[in-house]
């Protein structure tokens, strides 16, 4: 079974520095995907980065990347500059590709972002 | 461009009553379409998935049930609402494979 883990319950912060998410997952198959998501306290879920396994390179998107370790079964989020409105839960999601893609969330880690 | 629409936004509903949740996507065709809960403080659990009308898959045996009237709805239902049913509702839609799931604002169920 697909199994992710984020062991960091909450992240503090300063503003303009960058900081590191981790998140490992466990699957026995070849074929994956790992998202990213953020989730304001509104509620609504953000969608951010994405690594395919077969990818070689990391995915970048503006600030966030994603530090690909196939080999360690990580893939931690990096948010460079970290802005005040970056302060929100972020999940690691996995996707195995059968036919409908379901995706395995984390438990989330909560990040404080401080002036 | 693609939206997705999902309400109600809050729900209040004593123990016992029914439950319909509605999402609706616009702007693509033959979605997949998801239903999620998240207790509070806590990851997303997938419910249903549907992979086309009138294809409903269950993850977890609960209370709630859903269906897919049309190509872009999908609906989730309840005959009677337990309290361990409380918690916040997404509904997601994807297209294409290794595309991202994209999330409604979500519905925030509160059952007294």
């Amino acid at each position: 079974a697909q199994k992710i883990t984020q062991t960091q319950p909450g992240m503090f912060v300063q503003e303009k520095e960058a900081v590191t998410l981790d998140c490992t997952y466990d699957t026995s198959d070849q074929s994956y995907g790992l998202f990213w998501y953020k989730q304001p306290s509104s509620g609504e879920m953000i969608f951010l980065i994405y690594q395919g396994s077969y990818d070689e390179q990391n995915a970048t998107e503006g600030r966030y990347s994603l530090n690909f370790q196939k080999a360690r079964k990580s893939a931690n989020l990096v948010i460079s500059a970290s802005q005040l409105g970056d302060s929100a839960m972020y999940f690691c999601a996995m996707s195995v590709n059968t036919g409908f893609q379901k995706l395995v969330f984390g438990t989330g880690t909560r990040l404080l972002v401080s002036p | 461009s693609q939206t997705i629409h999902q309400w109600p936004a809050t729900l209040v509903q004593p123990v016992g009553s029914p439950l319909s949740l509605e999402c609706t996507v616009e702007g693509t065709s033959n979605p997949n379409l998801y239903w999620y809960r998240q207790a509070a403080g806590r990851g997303l659990q997938l419910l249903f998935y549907s992979v086309g009308i009138g294809q409903i898959s269950s993850e977890v045996p609960q209370n709630l049930s859903a269906s897919r009237p049309q190509d872009r709805q999908f609906i989730l239902s309840s005959k009677k609402l337990l309290l361990s049913d409380s918690g916040f509702y997404l509904c997601a839609w994807r297209v294409g494979l290794n595309q991202p799931q994209h999330f409604g604002d979500g519905t925030r169920l509160s059952i007294l």
